[in-house]
């Protein structure tokens, strides 16, 4: 089983649409998760940081943590096309593991 | 501002030829970090520092190079060893090299002539 499993897309939804992105992982020892944000050709942006189990509210972004699960989400409210970029979920004991991204499209 | 630069943004190596490329952030962070990024791979560590004047192996450190001799700068040679090094380079810092999170930088694509 992979440290870390996020669906590689590509993912696409109408201009407006809630947009649910997922990852789930093996390692319980994680305690810190974070997703990013790449536009083609660009470095990767921070969007959201979390500790712990809980939900983290930033704008039109939240970010869910489900330790029991191992599972976490990261939903965008009222998605524009501007939003259309491959997010990749982080997740960080004594170092760090990225997923391998989601590419999503955001149709107008 | 505050913040990550690499340069060049595109760089082009002939077979046999050793290339450097440049990363530099001024947001006082200890930790540095190199990482490749190839089309459904995913981010895969090359080398990392998190004091000036040391640096590890990541886990695709052959045919990379690194110096550390400042806090600010951390360059990245890919050498004649690597065979398949076009790639999209991205460069990270973090405050330490502990549980803080990392913030990247544009990157550098890297390509075979």
């Amino acid at each position: 089983q992979k440290e870390v499993e996020q669906d590689p897309g590509p993912l696409s939804v109408p201009e407006g649409a809630i947009v649910s992105l997922n990852c789930t992982y093996s390692n319980s020892a994680f305690q810190y998760f974070m997703w990013y944000r790449q536009y083609s050709r660009k470095g990767p942006e921070l969007l959201m940081y979390t500790y712990s189990s809980g939900n983290k509210e930033d704008g039109r972004f939240t970010a869910q943590v489900d330790k029991s699960s191992k599972y976490i989400s990261l939903f965008i409210r009222d998605s524009q096309p501007s939003d259309s970029a491959t997010y990749l979920c982080a997740m960080k004991d004594d170092k760090i593991i990225f997923g391998k991204g989601t590419r999503l499209h955001i149709l107008p | 501002d505050g913040g990550i630069t690499q340069s060049p943004k595109y760089l082009f190596r002939k077979e046999g030829q050793n290339v450097t490329l440049s990363c530099e952030q001024n947001l006082n962070h200890d930790a540095m970090y190199w990482y490749r990024q190839d089309p459904g791979q995913g981010l895969r560590l090359i080398y990392y520092s998190q004091i000036v004047n040391d640096f590890q192996k990541g886990d695709i450190a052959e045919g990379y190079s690194v110096s550390r001799e400042k806090k600010e700068s951390f360059p990245l040679t890919v050498t004649s060893a690597q065979k398949n090094p076009t790639a999209f380079y991205l460069c990270a810092s973090s405050v330490a090299g502990g549980r803080e999170t990392q913030y990247f930088g544009p990157g550098t694509r890297l390509l075979v002539l």
